[in-house]
């Protein structure tokens, strides 16, 4: 069985600061990755996705994530936050190869202050 | 344009009167889900559908149902609602590597 764990539930950083939202798995194959933004009373979008290759995975909105399998975490960083970009962040795992079921974590709310 | 459409966006209802909240997608996948999402427990998974006619339980299906008789739907059926169903929910559906959600559907069931 595969888990997430988001241990942020809320990261609070001030405008222009760099941010680290931290995820950890659990998986016993090899996996894919993911993070999804959600802003208020929207619907969840993808940020970037690792599904093979470089670790270091570069998404929208200058959003990056590192993928370090001995450490089992995919850490999404941000070197300087806008008030844009406050919402929930969902990371996700999925086993790697067919269509395998998705796990999600808590999500972890960033609040950008001014 | 790839989309998840979802009706009702949202919808308030009584204890026990039956519902469906209907999903598409046009981007002819075969894997489809149904989550909900509930403060502080992130998304879970009620049901998915690996193609026409095949699905199967997800992490938290009591209460739900779900058929798959064509590809592009995926209809999620409360038959007899009740309170702790009130959540947000979403349909998904996979492509390669990649969910893509619908915009969701505010449920509140008193």
């Amino acid at each position: 069985a595969q888990s997430v764990t988001q241990l942020d539930s809320q990261v609070p950083v001030f405008e222009e600061a760099p941010v680290e939202l931290r995820c950890n798995y659990s998986s016993s194959v090899s996996v894919y990755l993911f993070w999804y933004v959600q802003y208020p009373n929207q619907g969840l979008q993808l940020l970037l996705k690792y599904l093979s290759g470089s670790t270091l995975v570069k998404g929208i909105n200058g959003f990056e994530a590192e993928f370090n399998k001995s450490q089992t975490s995919f850490h999404l960083r941000k070197p300087s936050v806008h008030i844009s970009d406050t919402a929930e962040y969902f990371c996700a795992v999925t086993n790697s190869g067919g269509y395998q079921k998705v796990t999600f974590g808590t999500g972890t709310k960033l609040q950008v202050i001014p | 344009e790839a989309q998840v459409t979802q009706n009702p966006r949202y919808l308030i209802t009584v204890t026990g009167k039956k519902l469906t909240v209907t999903c598409s997608q046009n981007m002819n996948h075969e894997y489809m889900s149904w989550y909900r999402q509930d403060p502080g427990l992130g998304l879970r998974q009620i049901y998915y559908s690996m193609n026409v006619e095949v699905t199967d339980k997800g992490d938290v299906p009591e209460g739900y149902k779900v058929s798959r008789k064509e590809k592009r739907n995926f209809p999620l059926i409360l038959e007899s609602p009740s309170p702790n169903q009130t959540s947000l929910y979403f349909c998904a559906s996979r492509g390669y590597g990649e969910q893509y959600f619908g915009p969701g559907t505010r449920l509140t069931v008193t």
